[in-house]
């Protein structure tokens, strides 16, 4: 099982800066990686597929890279909306799929 | 437009049966591509992935509950059927039907979830 390790736990930062998230897979999972976010009560909201390609809809101040074990997410200018929890995923290798623990961005 | 939603009981007692359902629309789970999962988040914790079923019906399932799930689908419904038999508290959590497409096994569409407490 592919164990996926996201640094750090929690980020306290002001609208405007500029914040990034990691994630490290336990193995290569190629570009299999997806990035997730979520608010509280909400289902979460896929943000990135393929490392780096934005879903529809998600603006471009999200941006994904990364390959084979090392990933970063990126907020540019970060808004009161994007206070959120994330979480990276791999399907790169599954069964099992399988996510990180997740990185709170709260306000500083 | 994709929708899922997903239902069942809010509470069961320890040693019980949970089924949970997830009714669904916007898309068929019969087109090459396709596939619905079952995950859950218990409270203040991380996303867990649990099943999937594909268009092909075939299944997965995850390493450190395989023998306690069964997912089952009806097409002609709509629906995707996860069951899971003698629930303990542990197993208190939201659980989430989320569809994912393509050679992408992201989910790119969730259901809202549904609470589900175990407790007597």
């Amino acid at each position: 099982e592919i164990v996926m390790t996201q640094s750090p736990a929690t980020l306290s930062v002001s609208p405007g800066e500029e914040v990034t998230l990691s994630c490290r897979a336990s193995q290569s999972v190629g570009a299999n990686l997806a990035w997730y976010q979520q608010k509280s009560g909400q289902a979460p909201r896929l943000l990135i597929y393929g490392a780096s390609t934005r879903a529809p809809g998600i603006p471009p101040r999200f941006s994904g890279g990364g390959f084979g074990t090392e990933f970063i997410l990126t907020i540019s200018g970060l808004q009161s909306d994007d206070f959120a929890v994330y979480y990276c995923q791999q399907y790169g290798n599954w069964p099992p799929i399988t996510f990180g623990l997740g990185t709170k961005v709260e306000t500083k | 437009q994709v929708t899922l939603r997903e239902s069942g009981p809010a509470l069961v007692k320890p040693t019980q049966t949970l089924t949970l359902t997830c009714t669904f629309s916007g898309f068929s789970l019969t087109t090459d591509g396709v596939r619905l999962s079952w995950l859950r988040q218990p409270p203040g914790k991380a996303l867990e992935w649990l099943a999937l079923i594909d268009w092909a019906d075939d299944k997965s399932y995850s390493t450190s509950l395989r023998t306690r799930l069964a997912i089952s689908r009806d097409t002609a419904k709509n629906q995707v059927v996860l069951t899971m038999p003698n629930v303990d508290p542990a197993d208190t959590a939201t659980y989430f039907c989320a569809r994912s497409y393509s050679a992408s096994t992201a989910f790119d569409f969730w259901g809202r979830g549904t609470l589900v407490t175990v407790s007597s």
